[in-house]
């Protein structure tokens, strides 16, 4: 069975770093492309950027390129994606999801959801 | 970026059919996925590849893409239809994903 686990929920001040993380089990975490998605409160899905653990290959949106950070340590089944400097307006909920193929890189599975919150 | 519009709600009686539409230039030179998100919890894919389903999805959904628009259809709605929809595709020209603005379907 395909399970995306992610770390548990976060409340930092404005400026702190912070890494967030989610486990894949029950498939090939090298051969498959995993990905990040933000919902800020009361708002739609964002398609933040993606993954291949296999190789380390990242694809980042506009919108958050140089933002954040997407890695994975293919050695323990897990991406990750980081802040060098949160700010109020990244207080969100994260999901990380797994892409089905390189084609339509369509998100099969999903994580249960990271809520980070940013508030001094 | 390449943009996708969606009706931010749209309302059926149970029973009936419901359509949300996914808008984007030549939207159907590509492929869309459709996610249902219920409140406090995870999406789930419901349509893949314009019109696939995923195993454990009911036949009462389903999809079309044509032209500029997408279209997910759910038939014989039920009450535990009532959630947020979303479509998104992969831009090959910028090499990243979009998602649609989303859709609150309501069962009335």
């Amino acid at each position: 069975e395909v399970q995306l686990v992610q770390s548990g929920a976060e409340v930092k001040k404005p400026g702190e770093s912070l890494k967030i993380s989610c486990k894949g089990s029950g498939y090939s975490f090298t051969s498959y492309w995993i990905g990040w998605v933000r919902q800020m409160p009361g708002k739609g899905l964002e398609w933040m950027g993606i993954i291949y653990p296999g190789d380390s290959d990242t694809r980042y949106s506009p919108s958050f390129q140089g933002q954040v950070t997407i890695s994975a340590d293919k050695s323990i089944s897990t991406a990750y994606l980081q802040w060098s400097s949160l700010k109020a307006s990244d207080t969100a909920m994260y999901y990380c999801a797994k892409i089905y193929d390189s084609s339509g890189y369509v998100f099969d599975y999903w994580g249960q959801g990271t809520l980070v919150t940013v508030s001094s | 970026s390449y943009v996708l519009t969606q009706p931010p709600s749209v309302s059926v009686a149970p029973g009936k059919t419901a359509r949300i539409t996914c808008g984007g230039n030549n939207i159907g030179s590509k492929s869309v996925h459709w996610y249902q998100q219920k409140p406090g919890q995870a999406p789930v894919l419901v349509i893949y590849y314009d019109s696939d389903r995923p195993s454990g999805i009911p036949e009462r959904f389903s999809g079309s893409n044509s032209g500029n628009t997408a279209t997910l259809t759910i038939s014989r709605v039920e009450a535990g239809d009532e959630a947020d929809y979303y479509c998104q595709v992969w831009d090959s020209s910028s090499d990243h994903g979009v998602f649609g603005g989303g859709t609150k379907l309501t069962v009335l």
